[in-house]
């Protein structure tokens, strides 16, 4: 299984804040990232496809970089909204696995 | 609007069974791959099994395989997951997931499923 890293584990930042999020890859998934938020009892949300994709509807603070190991994401100007959980995932192979969550929290 | 509802959650003793389903609205189900993703209280995401469009092909986690079927009938739109002999373990809200891709399955999730909550516990 491809084991997905993600760090911090846990943040706090100011509305206003830029944010960002890393996701590494055990072995290289070339550009077969992807980014979720989830809130709170809420379903996730995808945010960015392939790696640095925008998902129809998302907001353009949303950005993601990055290919082969390591990925990130990137919130240019966090907004009260954007408190919540972001998990990175590979669809590069079966078993599709995920990172184990970041939680952004207000300072 | 995409629209994705599970139902069929509950309390079940360990070793009994339990089937899920998934009422999909809003798109071409039948275009669609299909999947299962669950979180364990206070845990992150774990994908369980994926459905191609017409059912053809099957994958599953290594932790359900063999105690867990997906099914789908495009005929009512309705994605299933038929779980047995369940475990403690396997206690965690259960999403279905539409697939992102159009035919082919490219294995990330644009529209998720409110979830449906299965507890395992004697």
């Amino acid at each position: 299984d491809i084991q997905m890293t993600q760090s911090p584990s846990s943040l706090s930042a100011f509305v206003g804040d830029r944010v960002t999020i890393t996701c590494r890859a055990g072995r290289s998934i070339s550009s077969y990232l992807n980014w979720y938020q989830q809130k709170p009892g809420k379903a996730p949300k995808l945010l960015i496809y392939a790696a640095s994709s925008l998902q129809s509807g998302v907001p353009s603070r949303f950005s993601g970089s990055g290919s082969g190991t390591d990925f990130t994401l990137t919130i240019s100007s966090l907004q009260p909204e954007d408190f919540a959980t972001y998990y990175c995932q590979q669809s590069y192979t079966t078993p599709w696995t995920f990172g184990q969550g970041t939680k952004v929290e207000i300072k | 609007q995409v629209q994705l509802v599970e139902s069929g959650g509950g309390v079940v003793q360990p070793g009994r069974s339990l089937r899920l389903s998934c009422a999909a609205s809003g798109f071409t189900f039948s275009s669609y791959g299909m999947h299962w993703v669950r979180q364990a209280p206070g845990k992150g995401l774990e994908w369980v099994a994926v459905i191609s469009y017409d059912g053809s092909n099957k994958y599953y986690a290594d932790s359900v395989r063999g105690r867990f079927t997906i099914s789908r009938d495009n005929s009512k739109n309705t994605l299933f997951l038929q779980m047995n002999s369940l475990r403690a373990e396997d206690t965690a809200v259960y999403y279905c997931a539409k697939d992102a891709g159009f035919g082919d399955i490219l294995y990330y999730f644009d529209y998720w499923g409110q979830g449906a909550l299965v507890t395992v516990s004697s």
